[in-house]
């Protein structure tokens, strides 16, 4: 049974570009939740994507934006890199409707912006 | 203010010793989660509980609900137990407040 799928593990941006990162939930699992760490410091919420809709967010700019698609899987984009972006950026998936919400977490993407 | 605070921030310790990690949240909470991170970043999620108190193999998690306190104890600690252990609640709108993480490590 796969668990949460990240990709790309690592990449490497420029200043003002843009990225992409993705997530493919575990199977079963409907909800999916990007969070942001960075270096020495616990994870921050970025934002919770269910049934195709952003449902929460967390305190970050536009420039930070998501999708999710009908399977489930969900895309993180980020507009107009800034040097402190630089982190590693996790996926978190679970089944909303069950009571035991138990994630499962993704291994992540370190993102590096220079 | 952080609403998940956790103590200690680094703790060294000596194989087999008994360890404790403490988390505190300064709201309502519907669960409480430990999360173990390596380095390289992959997380596991430990425990999730919202009252009382789970064990699976050598580790221990309890909560107390009034107090709105929760502790990680790790008996009998193992080198491979070294890593980043992280408190974290989730609230009604099921996101997730992390604390800033206890670094662990656990000398032979």
């Amino acid at each position: 049974d796969a668990g949460v799928t990240q990709s790309p593990t690592h990449l490497i941006k420029t200043r003002g570009q843009q990225v992409t990162l993705r997530c493919s939930p575990k199977s079963g699992h409907d909800t999916v939740s990007w969070y942001q760490q960075a270096l020495g410091q616990g994870p921050q919420f970025i934002f919770q994507y269910y049934e195709e809709e952003e449902r929460q967010r967390g305190n970050f700019p536009d420039r930070f934006s998501g999708h999710q698609f009908p399977n489930y899987s969900s895309e993180l984009n980020v507009n107009a890199l800034l040097l402190g972006d630089s982190a590693l950026y996790l996926c978190a998936s679970w089944e909303r409707q069950t009571i035991d919400y138990g994630y499962t977490f993704g291994s992540g993407t370190r993102l590096t912006v220079v | 203010k952080n609403e998940v605070e956790q103590s200690p921030q680094n703790l060294t310790a000596q194989e087999g010793e008994f360890i404790t990690i403490n988390c505190s949240y300064s709201v309502g909470i519907s669960a409480l989660h430990w999360l173990q991170q390596h380095p390289g970043g992959g997380i596991v999620s430990l425990f999730m509980l919202s009252s009382g108190k789970k064990k699976h193999g050598r580790l221990i998690a309890t909560i107390n609900i009034q107090e709105k306190h929760s502790s990680l104890h790790i008996t009998a600690s193992h080198p491979r137990d070294s890593a980043v252990y992280i408190c974290a609640a989730t609230y009604n709108n099921n996101d997730m407040r992390f604390g800033a993480g206890t670094r662990l490590t656990v000398k032979p």
